[in-house]
């Protein structure tokens, strides 16, 4: 089956850069049709898509953030890294990054992970 | 950019009720719409994507329609397991979510 675990620091300094992995299980990123997103949800608030990598390594950010962030992929290792530049408070959130099938929607999502930025 | 608008933000219903919650687009996204409901502390779950196509093992209680820019949500007899926040997204240009609903079990 597939699943997706989201994993880097908890907590991390203003203006710090942070990195993010996703490693997956029970798909291939090389698959047609398939690519692995990242969506934040900042404490008590709504979902905010931030980016997407394709199975043929096309990319897509938001637009909002696109200079602050980078997404790639190791296919070898079935993972996926999330980096987003010049951390803010306002950028704490738990990350999720699910699966993207075909049909252009998330159908498989991670467990999350918290991020806090403080000094 | 696209935005979603949902409404209510919060609705309080009783078990065996019927729900409904819509979803606005700001503009045309034709039936690119899903449907996630997300429970407290945990990941959200795909409920219904284009539209009105319930992903497998949903109950179905739960069905989507709609086209255009208006989407309906509706749940079908409110089951105590259904008190969550539910989010729509459009996937027609890139993604967005509304800002949810949370629905509270009187």
């Amino acid at each position: 089956q597939i699943t997706l675990k989201e994993s880097g620091p908890t907590l991390v300094k203003p203006t710090q850069t942070l990195t993010l992995t996703c490693t997956f299980s029970g798909f291939s990123l090389s698959t047609s049709g398939v690519g692995v997103g990242w969506i934040r949800q900042p404490p008590g608030q709504a979902l905010e898509w931030l980016a997407l990598i394709y199975w043929n390594d096309d990319k897509r950010y938001n637009p909002s953030l696109k200079t602050r962030l980078t997404i790639t992929r190791d296919t070898s290792k079935n993972q996926v890294v999330l980096t987003m530049a010049n951390m803010d408070p306002v950028d704490t959130a738990t990350y999720y990054c699910p699966h993207f099938g075909p049909a252009g929607h998330f159908d498989y999502w991670g467990q999350g992970a918290l991020v806090t930025v403080s000094s | 950019d696209i935005q979603m608008t949902q409404s209510p933000s919060t609705l309080s219903a009783s078990v065996g009720d019927r729900v409904t919650i819509t979803c606005r687009a700001s503009q045309s996204i034709s039936n690119w719409l899903a449907w996630y409901q997300q429970q407290p502390g945990k990941a959200p779950k795909l409920l219904i994507y284009k539209a009105s196509i319930l992903e497998s093992g949903v109950p179905s209680r739960f069905s989507g329609s709609g086209s255009g820019t208006e989407f309906t949500l509706t749940i079908n007899s409110l089951q105590p397991d259904d008190s969550a926040t539910y989010y729509c997204q459009q996937y027609n240009v890139l993604w967005t979510f509304g800002q949810g609903t949370k629905v509270e079990i009187k």
